[in-house]
C-alpha cells in the first residue's frame, strides 16, 4: 500500500465550526488530491496540488480551502462547516501529472456535521 | 468533457462463475482509463489501466478488462469470481488534471 495516512479517520462536529483534515504521505510525490464520496456520485474532486505552495481547484471546492507547506503534507479546511458537506474524503497521490498514471488512496476520513 | 458511467448499482454473481462489471466512456481525444475496487471502510485500489495498444488489459488479483473503441465500453471482467471479490469497483477516466469517476458497482459474490 502506498504511504498515505489521513487523519481524524472519523469526525463528528457542528454547523458553523472549522474543521481540518490531513493527509501525510511518505512517498515523496509531488501530486496530492482531496476527494468526497457521496452515493450517487462516485467520487469528486475538491482541490490537488501540483508542489509545494502549489494548489487548484476541483469540481467541487466551494466551502473548501487547503495548503501545502510541505511535500508530505495536505491540510483540507471546511471554513465553516455546513450538513451538506457531510461525507467521506479521501487524499490521494501521484508520482505526475500524466494522465496515465494511476492515483494512491487513503484511506478517508469519515466526517460527519450535525 | 470526460466522464464514464456504470449502469448497474449492483452486481450479483456465483462463486466460480464469471464476472463482468460494465463501463462506458465518453472523452474527447484518447481515452485513459482505469478500474479502482474499495473494500469496506478502506480507501480505493488500483486495479488496471487502459493506455494505448492491446484491448485486453491484465491487471491485478486475476482482473482483466476489454476495451472496446466502437462501443466506447471498458468492462472489468474475471474468468472466476471469489467471494473476496465483493466490494465496491469504480471505472474512471482521466480529464485536465482530474479523474472522473463513475458511480460504482457493488460486486456481490455468492457462496
Amino acid at each position: 500500500d502506498a504511504g498515505i495516512t489521513q487523519s481524524p479517520r472519523h469526525k463528528v462536529t457542528e454547523t458553523g465550526t472549522p474543521v481540518t483534515l490531513r493527509c501525510h504521505q511518505t512517498e515523496n510525490h509531488r501530486y496530492m488530491y482531496w476527494y468526497r464520496q457521496d452515493p450517487g456520485h462516485g467520487l469528486r474532486l475538491i482541490h490537488y496540488s501540483y508542489g509545494v505552495k502549489d494548489t487548484d481547484k476541483g469540481e467541487v471546492s466551494d466551502g473548501y480551502s487547503v495548503s501545502r507547506s510541505k511535500t508530505e503534507d495536505f491540510l483540507l479546511t471546511l471554513e465553516s462547516a455546513t450538513s451538506s458537506q457531510t461525507s467521506v474524503y479521501f487524499c490521494a497521490i501521484s508520482e505526475s501529472d500524466r494522465e496515465n498514471q494511476p492515483q494512491h488512496f487513503g484511506d478517508g476520513t469519515r466526517l460527519s456535521i450535525l | 468533457a470526460q466522464s464514464v458511467a456504470q449502469p448497474e448499482d449492483q452486481v450479483n454473481v456465483a462463486e466460480g462463475n464469471p464476472l463482468t462489471v460494465k463501463c462506458t466512456y465518453s472523452v474527447s481525444g484518447n481515452p485513459y482509463l482505469f478500474w479502482y475496487v474499495q473494500y469496506p471502510n478502506r480507501g480505493l485500489q488500483f486495479l488496471l489501466k487502459y493506455i494505448t495498444g492491446d484491448n485486453l488489459v491484465k491487471g491485478s488479483y486475476g482482473f482483466e478488462a476489454e476495451f472496446n473503441k466502437s462501443q466506447t465500453s471498458f468492462h472489468l471482467k474475471k474468468p472466476s469470481a471469489l467471494v473476496s471479490d465483493s466490494a465496491l469497483y469504480f471505472c474512471a477516466v482521466t480529464g485536465a488534471n482530474n479523474l472522473f469517476f463513475g458511480t460504482g458497482t457493488r460486486l456481490t459474490v455468492i457462496p
